[in-house]
């Protein structure tokens, strides 16, 4: 079964303190993983598509990184305004064009 | 460019009533997707149009339907709403059915 495992739940960093979120997955073969953002209350937002194994991308504070069983998204000197859930899914090949997506990392920025 | 847009915005419903949502889709996308988000869990798919069709369904009961429109909008159906259907219901559209999905504000159903 797919399965979308993503740590920590929930993230405080002082404003420049980088760190990064990790999501586990296990599916028996990847089309792609895409990152989003989510603000309360809202849609998630897109962010990246992943499709292979050693494929990076980056939009100003963050970079995303994808190997054969999990992606980091690193966000680098971060801001207050980066405060959100970050929610990581997967589109499996075998099963539709679905995503299946983790319960996300709660991430609070503090001044 | 308009992006996905969602009505209503919040709805309160009674046990056993029915419901519908509505979506416009991303001008030039072809693919609406309707999930569902409890609150503090990840979105859970429920079901996926393509051109008008059907394209895949999760693991939601048939009182959840669907409809795409051909200029690509889409309604959600509930009929005999529980209240573990409270919820945020979110729409996504896609260029192509691969392609990245965008997501709309959502409709927050709350079911009493």
């Amino acid at each position: 079964e797919d399965q979308v495992t993503q740590s920590p739940e929930a993230l405080r960093l002082q404003e420049g303190e980088s760190s990064s979120l990790n999501c586990s997955y296990t599916v028996s073969g990847l089309r792609g993983l895409f990152w989003y953002r989510q603000d309360p209350g809202k849609g998630p937002e897109f962010l990246f598509t992943l499709y292979s194994a050693g494929e990076e991308k980056e939009k100003e504070r963050l970079k995303a990184t994808l190997t054969k069983k999990e992606s980091f998204l690193h966000i680098t000197a971060p801001k207050p305004e980066d405060s959100a859930t970050y929610l990581c899914a997967v589109q499996p090949l075998n099963s539709g064009y679905a995503l299946n997506f983790g319960k996300g990392t709660s991430l609070l920025v503090t001044p | 460019e308009t992006g996905v847009t969602q009505s209503p915005t919040h709805l309160i419903k009674t046990r056993g009533q029915q419901v519908t949502l509505r979506c416009s889709s991303q001008s030039g996308h072809n693919t609406v997707s309707w999930y569902q988000q409890a609150l503090g869990q990840g979105p859970q798919f429920i079901f996926q149009y393509y051109r008008e069709e059907e394209n895949g369904r999760g693991n939601f009961p048939p009182r959840f339907s669907g409809l795409q429109f051909p200029n690509y909008s889409s309604e959600l159906n509930v009929n005999a709403l529980e209240l573990d259907d409270s919820a945020l219901y979110l729409c996504a559209s896609s260029k192509d059915r691969t392609y990245e999905q965008y997501f709309g504000p959502g409709t927050r159903l709350t079911v009493t």
